[in-house]
């Protein structure tokens, strides 16, 4: 089985500060991980993944996450929010060995006050 | 980059009509797509996946009868709600994978509103 965890509904951050959106999973095998983003009204947008290689992924728009085998976490950051990165984010994994389904965590709001 | 296309975007519908949601792979073929229900500010709820050529496999709890989809080519998926509800209101999203470890491409998604 397969799943992923957002300990957190909302983040608020100021703008220019940094960004911590956690995430922890646990898959049976080696795990693929994404984050995608979700402005309102509107479907999912990919930023990152990690299937395998370097444990620092770079993504769109400055996003960047890490993968931690030990602790099971992929968490996004960002070093510098902006008023614009405001929105629903949503990590997710699928097992490789697995099924090829991905599964949501239940998506964490970031709110960048100016 | 890989496009996937929804329409409508919006709909409004009386109770007990039909609304079909067509989910299109503008320049790739897709051999699976997932059909997604969201509800404001929550996850998404994987409603069944589809695929091309043979039966949706639905998610335990999803009325097959109720949400009819058709995967008829490589680059088309429907989702027909039947016999609409207002609790079938709701926003519905789909997604696909360009190959079988992609990141998935979702639709725009479409708000379906039951009067």
């Amino acid at each position: 089985a397969q799943s992923v965890a957002q300990p957190e509904d909302q983040v608020n951050v100021a703008e220019g500060n940094p960004l911590t959106v956690k995430c922890t999973y646990s898959v049976s095998g080696n795990p693929y991980l994404f984050w995608y983003v979700q402005y309102p009204n509107r479907g999912l947008q990919f930023l990152l993944k990690y299937i395998t290689g370097d444990n620092l992924v770079k993504g769109s728009y400055g996003f960047e996450a890490e993968f931690n085998k030990s602790q099971t976490s992929f968490h996004l950051k960002k070093p510098s929010a902006l008023v614009s990165d405001s929105a629903l984010y949503f990590c997710a994994v699928r097992d490789a060995g697995g099924s090829y389904i991905p599964t949501f965590g239940r998506g964490t709001s970031l709110i960048v006050h100016p | 980059g890989a496009v996937v296309s929804q329409h409508p975007s919006r709909v409004i519908c009386k109770s007990g009509t039909s609304v079909k949601i067509e989910c299109r792979s503008l320049d790739f073929q897709a051999t699976t797509m997932f059909w997604y229900r969201q509800f404001p500010k929550q996850s998404l709820m994987l409603m069944a996946t589809s695929n091309e050529g043979s039966k949706a496999t639905y998610e335990q709890g999803v009325e097959k009868d109720k949400f009819l989809i058709n995967h008829a080519s490589l680059t088309l998926s429907t989702l027909t709600v039947t016999s609409a509800h207002p609790e079938d209101s709701s926003f519905y999203i789909c997604s696909a994978p360009r190959a079988f470890n992609e990141k998935l491409f979702f639709g725009s998604g479409t708000q379906l509103s039951v009067l």
